[in-house]
């Protein structure tokens, strides 16, 4: 099983240029999370879908939206990226539902918005 | 704001000894405990979850609850130099809720 397979694994953008985090699982996990690591910050939710069909907002979801596209497939847009936004992003899944399940997550993209 | 924290370390042990780490959470209600482990430019890898009271083990790691003093550890017994990374712990609340991560502690094991 490939488990969270994120792409692309880095990307350069300049400011105000768009782009999309791509994200899947094959675990038929019900929720998937985006966060973003940065040094000194840790990990920072940005925006969660519980199920299917659902999203809601993180910590941090300012410049971002997302797309819970089927239950396998959730992306993270940047609509104008900005330097603040230069960050390792990770997506995860978990069987969600009414118990915390621990998270498995995504190798990472590693953004640099000059 | 629920809050997590952790030492950042780093925590410096001997190949072989015994390392602890600890974590400190602020929302009482919370029922779900893990710790992650992270090596330098990877992703975090679950490694240990606890939601009741007391010790649970699992090979050399042991992971410790006490809800009434707010406070989740990790013994990791035997230390070896491929342990050294940064763990991560992470909390839930109760019902649907997504997981708060402390900032990690980065444990050095020397050879």
């Amino acid at each position: 099983n490939a488990g969270v397979t994120q792409t692309p694994k880095f990307q350069v953008l300049k400011t105000g240029q768009s782009m999309t985090l791509q994200c899947a699982q094959d675990m038929n996990h019900n929720s998937m999370y985006w966060y973003r690591q940065d040094p000194g910050m840790g990990l920072r939710l940005i925006y969660y879908s519980a199920s299917e069909g659902t999203t809601d907002k993180g910590e941090v979801p300012n410049g971002y939206n997302v797309s819970r596209l089927n239950k396998r497939e959730f992306s993270l847009r940047l609509e104008s990226a900005a330097p603040s936004q230069t960050s390792v992003y990770f997506c995860a899944s978990s069987e969600g539902r009414n118990r915390a399940h621990g998270y498995t997550f995504g190798s990472g993209t590693r953004l640099t918005v000059v | 704001q629920k809050e997590v924290e952790q030492n950042s370390g780093p925590l410096s042990v001997p190949e072989g000894a015994i390392a602890s780490l600890n974590c400190t959470y602020s929302d009482r209600g919370s029922q779900s405990f893990f710790w992650y482990r992270q090596y330098s430019g990877k992703s975090p890898e679950l490694i240990m979850s606890i939601y009741s009271n007391g010790d649970k083990e699992d090979g050399r790691f042991t992971a410790q609850l006490n809800k009434a003093s707010q406070y989740v550890s990790l013994l990791i017994r035997d230390s070896q130099p491929s342990d050294s990374a940064t763990y991560l712990c992470a909390v839930n609340g109760g019902g649907y809720s997504t997981l708060t991560f402390g900032k990690g502690t980065m444990l050095l094991v020397s050879p």
